[in-house]
């Protein structure tokens, strides 16, 4: 699996955005970009995953650049409860692709 | 809402002991994945069932442990002569793969946590 690159913490406020960076400079044409986020004493869990276009759900939105070596999760709204380790994941898609390889991920801390 | 449920939640036992973890799936999941988290580490693959067939496994999986999954519901992972390295968050995911053809998402239980004394 390619390899991706993401600060190892960041911190916001309470109720402003927040984008978390993610480097994936080796990205093949097939790979998926997913991110999964682990809140504390529980397991990982998925947030959202794209592929060229940018992505929105009820979470977050995903923003993939136009060379996909590069893409931000954006928390449009952070809460406490966001305070978790948000994990980039490359993925082969459609039929491919199994384990799901994590990095170290990123910190987020939010502020009251 | 029946999500990923493991059993243990926690795990305490002494070196040379074995030790065995169950993983109930999401209903009709065909897939379901175990992974191993050590403190301050991103959770690491070591194995998957695809029903009931064990599919790949990890160079981390060494010949002290092992999975089942006989009947393509709940799976065991069993961990025997236990070392103090063994300690860690034992992880269980499932999905549904293959159902709609679009990109599979693996759904994670709590884990259960294991403390080699």
């Amino acid at each position: 699996d390619a390899k991706t690159t993401q600060p190892n913490s960041m911190e916001s406020n309470e109720e402003e955005p927040v984008h978390l960076p993610c480097n994936h400079s080796t990205i093949s044409g097939t790979d998926y970009i997913h991110w999964y986020r682990q809140l504390p004493s529980q397991g990982p869990e998925y947030v959202i995953h794209g592929l060229t276009s940018n992505v929105n759900n009820r979470m977050a939105s995903l923003a993939i650049a136009e060379d996909r070596k590069s893409s931000t999760l954006i928390l449009h709204r952070a809460t406490l409860r966001d305070a978790a380790v948000y994990y980039c994941i490359l993925r082969g898609g459609g039929t491919s692709g199994s384990r799901l390889t994590f990095g170290e991920g990123t910190q987020l801390t939010v502020n009251p | 809402d029946t999500g990923v449920s493991q059993d243990p939640r926690h795990k305490i036992t002494k070196r040379g002991q074995n030790v065995t973890f169950r993983c109930d799936p999401i209903s009709e999941h065909n897939r379901l994945y175990w992974y191993r988290q050590t403190l301050g580490q991103g959770p690491e693959f070591l194995t998957y069932f695809q029903n009931e067939a064990q599919l790949e496994k990890s160079r981390l999986l060494s010949d002290r442990f092992s999975a089942e999954r006989p009947k393509g519901s709940f799976s065991t992972l069993e961990i025997q002569r236990t070392e103090q390295g063994d300690s860690a968050m034992y992880l269980c995911a499932s999905s549904s793969y293959g159902s709609s053809g679009g990109v599979e998402t693996q759904y994670f239980g709590p884990g259960t946590r294991l403390l080699v004394l």
